[in-house]
């Protein structure tokens, strides 16, 4: 069964930086985009980023262009997201998910990592 | 950008009941709109595609309609399994954009 399992959160200061990993398995990674989406505390879902299966093309929201970077490695079936910057209200859970190539939305989803950002 | 504003907020109602949820799209978003269910603690979950396509594996009870700016999801007969919160996502090539969530309650 596909699966998704992020790693990289937790506390960080303001003005800090982190680095999200996701590992996937069961199925064949290059083939499919993929994607980050956050979820502060008690509050909605955001989506962050997305990438192309080759990884020639990356996609970013507006509140984190600039300062956050989405890359993968498909020889390690690992995605990755580079988070520079960081604010109080970057804190979330935030969550990898894959884009169906049928549905081309998140068809299956990690059980996400928490980052912090707090002084 | 585009906004996406889903009605109401917060919805209670019994098992049986025949539930529908808006969502808005502040310009025509065509029918590139998705809905997703999350229960607490838990990651997504997709049910809809293109506004109406029902992704494989969720049950029929589920249905979503429209095109443009407007959009419904409706669950036939609410089942015990179905309160949570309810999410429709416009989506494109380069980017998504999620509606604040509607939480669908016992009464």
């Amino acid at each position: 069964e596909v699966q998704l399992l992020e790693s990289g959160g937790g506390w960080v200061q303001p003005g800090g930086s982190l680095r999200l990993s996701c590992a996937a398995s069961a199925y064949t990674f290059s083939t499919y985009a993929m994607g980050w989406v956050r979820q502060a505390p008690g509050k909605g879902l955001e989506w962050v980023s997305s990438i192309s299966g080759s990884g020639g093309a990356t996609f970013y929201a507006n509140s984190v262009k600039g300062r956050f970077t989405m890359s993968r490695d498909n020889s390690k079936n690992t995605l990755y997201l580079e988070m520079n910057s960081l604010r109080d209200e970057d804190t979330a859970l935030y969550y990898c998910a894959r884009i169906g190539l049928t549905s081309a939305n998140f068809d299956y989803w990690g059980q996400g990592t928490l980052v912090t950002v707090s002084s | 950008d585009i906004q996406m504003t889903q009605s109401p907020s917060t919805l209670s109602a019994s098992v049986g009941d025949r539930v529908t949820i808006t969502c808005r799209a502040s310009q025509s978003i065509s029918a590139l709109l998705a809905w997703y269910q999350q229960k607490p603690g838990k990651a997504p979950k997709l049910l809809i595609y293109k506004a109406s396509s029902l992704e494989s594996g969720v049950p029929s009870r589920f249905s979503g309609s429209g095109s443009g700016t407007e959009f419904t999801l409706t669950i036939s007969s609410l089942q015990p399994d179905d309160f949570a919160t309810y999410y429709c996502q416009h989506y494109n090539s380069y980017s998504r954009t999620f509606g604040q969530g509607t939480k669908v309650e016992i009464k």
